[in-house]
C-alpha cells in the first residue's frame, strides 16, 4: 500500500478564489496523477507526472495547473475557482517501471459557491 | 481511442445472490487489468489484478475475475454477495507503457 495524503479533504470556497490541493506520498513513486470524479461518475485524468519537473495534461481539459518540484509532492492549483470546478479530486501514484498498480489517496472534495 | 466499458451502470441484488459485473476493453496490445472498489466515503482500493499467467485471478473478499483475451473481457464475479459489498466498482486497463484507463463504474447495491 502507498501512503498518499491529500489536503484539504473538504473545502468550500467562493467563486474567484485561488486554491491549491495538496498531494504528498511517502513511497518515492515516480508517477503521480490527478483525477477528477463527480459523485457516482467515472474518473477523468486531468494531470500526470512521470517524475520531477515533468507534468502533462490528461484526457480531460482542466483549468487547473500542477507542479512537480519534489518526487513526493504534486500540488494542483486553481487560480480562479468557479462553480463548474465543484467535484472530487483524486491523487494517485504508480511505482516506476511497467506492470504496476495504481494507488489512490482519499480525495479532496471541492465545492465552489 | 482506448476505452473501457462496463455493462451495467447500477446493479441491485439481494444478499447471497451471485454477482457478475462485465468489463470489456478496446486495446489490441499487451494490457494489465484491474478491478477497483470504492466503498461509500472511502478511497479507491484494489480488488484484484491480472498481469499474466492463469486467466482466473482471485482477489480480496471472495472476488475473482476471468480474463478472456479473445473477447477483450475481464468480468468480475462473486458467488454470494453481502450487504457490505455495496460500493462502486471500476474496471481499469493499463496498456503497456501507457496511462491507466478506467471504466465508467458500476454501482452495486446489496439489499439486506
Amino acid at each position: 500500500e502507498a501512503d498518499i495524503y491529500q489536503t484539504p479533504r473538504y473545502l468550500v470556497i467562493g467563486t474567484g478564489k485561488k486554491i491549491t490541493l495538496e498531494c504528498s506520498q511517502t513511497m518515492g513513486h515516480d508517477k503521480m496523477y490527478w483525477y477528477q470524479q463527480d459523485p457516482g461518475m467515472e474518473l477523468h485524468l486531468i494531470h500526470y507526472s512521470y517524475g520531477v519537473n515533468s507534468t502533462e495534461k490528461g484526457d480531460l481539459s482542466s483549468e487547473s495547473t500542477v507542479s512537480r518540484i519534489r518526487t513526493e509532492h504534486f500540488p494542483l492549483t486553481l487560480e480562479s475557482a468557479r462553480p463548474s470546478h465543484t467535484s472530487q479530486y483524486l491523487c494517485a501514484t504508480v511505482p516506476g517501471g511497467t506492470g504496476n498498480t495504481i494507488y489512490f489517496g482519499e480525495g479532496s472534495w471541492l465545492t465552489v459557491v | 481511442a482506448q476505452s473501457v466499458s462496463q455493462h451495467n451502470h447500477h446493479v441491485i441484488l439481494s444478499e447471497a445472490a451471485s454477482l457478475e459485473l462485465g468489463c470489456n476493453y478496446s486495446y489490441g496490445g499487451t494490457v494489465n487489468l484491474f478491478w477497483y472498489v470504492q466503498y461509500p466515503g472511502q478511497h479507491l482500493q484494489l480488488l484484484l489484478k491480472y498481469f499474466s499467467g492463469d486467466p482466473l485471478v482471485k482477489g480480496i473478499k471472495g472476488f475473482e475475475a476471468e480474463f478472456i483475451k479473445s473477447k477483450f473481457s475481464f468480468n468480475l464475479r462473486k458467488p454470494s454477495v453481502q450487504w457490505s459489498d455495496t460500493a462502486e466498482y471500476f474496471c481499469a486497463v493499463n496498456p503497456y507503457g501507457q496511462n491507466f484507463v478506467f471504466g465508467p463504474g458500476t454501482r452495486l447495491s446489496v439489499l439486506p
